[in-house]
């Protein structure tokens, strides 16, 4: 059976940091990879997807993230943070199909000043 | 543009009450479906139904009810609110199945079973 393991549940991280949250999957095979924010107190928005092609997908508000077929693994990525930033995020894994989503528990991006 | 649209926000059941939590979208999308969300864990899909008409279970169904008669409706149902329900809701479409296609979240709600 598939899973989708965030491997942090809370990342603190100081403003205009780097930032990095990371994502493995476990599926023997293709999948597609989602990322998606949920900001406080609202429903979940995407923030980037990989579908197939370029293994460096680059979403809204400045975050990319890069699929690794061989590592199982597609971490998201950001140069630097902003508070509004501050969110949660969770990655999501699929076979074909939207009611075959796979999401992993989240994990709290915390912005420190 | 609302997206989509869900009532109540808030919610406290005492066991054994009966709900519906309402969730409508107006971007005419196809595919819609129901999440819980409990501390610590992913999304769990409850129910999904791909048109009017068309429900089917997901993970975890078990409590729950749903119907779609209409494109823009698909209200999610407890009959017998136990503890083990309380949770957030979250209510999302899409223009179809394709895993390509976003889905589109409503703002959830937070419901308490006392």
């Amino acid at each position: 059976a598939q899973s989708v393991t965030q491997l942090d549940s809370q990342v603190p991280v100081f403003e205009e940091a780097p930032v990095e949250l990371r994502c493995n999957y476990s599926s023997s095979v293709s999948v597609y990879l989602f990322w998606y924010v949920q900001y406080p107190n609202q429903g979940l928005q995407l923030l980037l997807k990989y579908l197939s092609g370029s293994t460096l997908v680059k979403g809204i508000n400045g975050f990319e993230a890069e699929f690794n077929k061989s590592q199982t693994s597609f971490h998201l990525r950001k140069p630097s943070v902003h508070i509004s930033d501050t969110a949660e995020y969770f990655c999501a894994v699929s076979r074909g199909s939207n009611y075959q989503l796979i999401w992993g528990a989240g994990t709290k991006l915390i912005i420190k000043p | 543009n609302a997206g989509v649209t869900q009532t109540p926000k808030f919610r406290i059941l005492k066991i054994g009450q009966s709900m519906t939590l309402q969730c409508a979208q107006d971007m005419n999308h196809n595919y819609m479906y129901w999440y819980r969300q409990d501390p610590g864990m992913g999304l769990k899909l409850i129910y999904y139904s791909v048109g009017a008409g068309i429900t089917d279970k997901g993970e975890v169904p078990n409590g729950y009810n749903v119907s779609r008669s209409t494109t823009e409706d698909f209200p999610l149902r407890l009959e017998l609110a136990a503890p083990s329900q309380t949770s957030v809701y979250f209510c999302a479409s899409s223009w179809d199945g394709d895993s390509g296609q976003p889905q589109h979240f409503g703002d959830g709600t937070r419901l308490s079973i006392l």
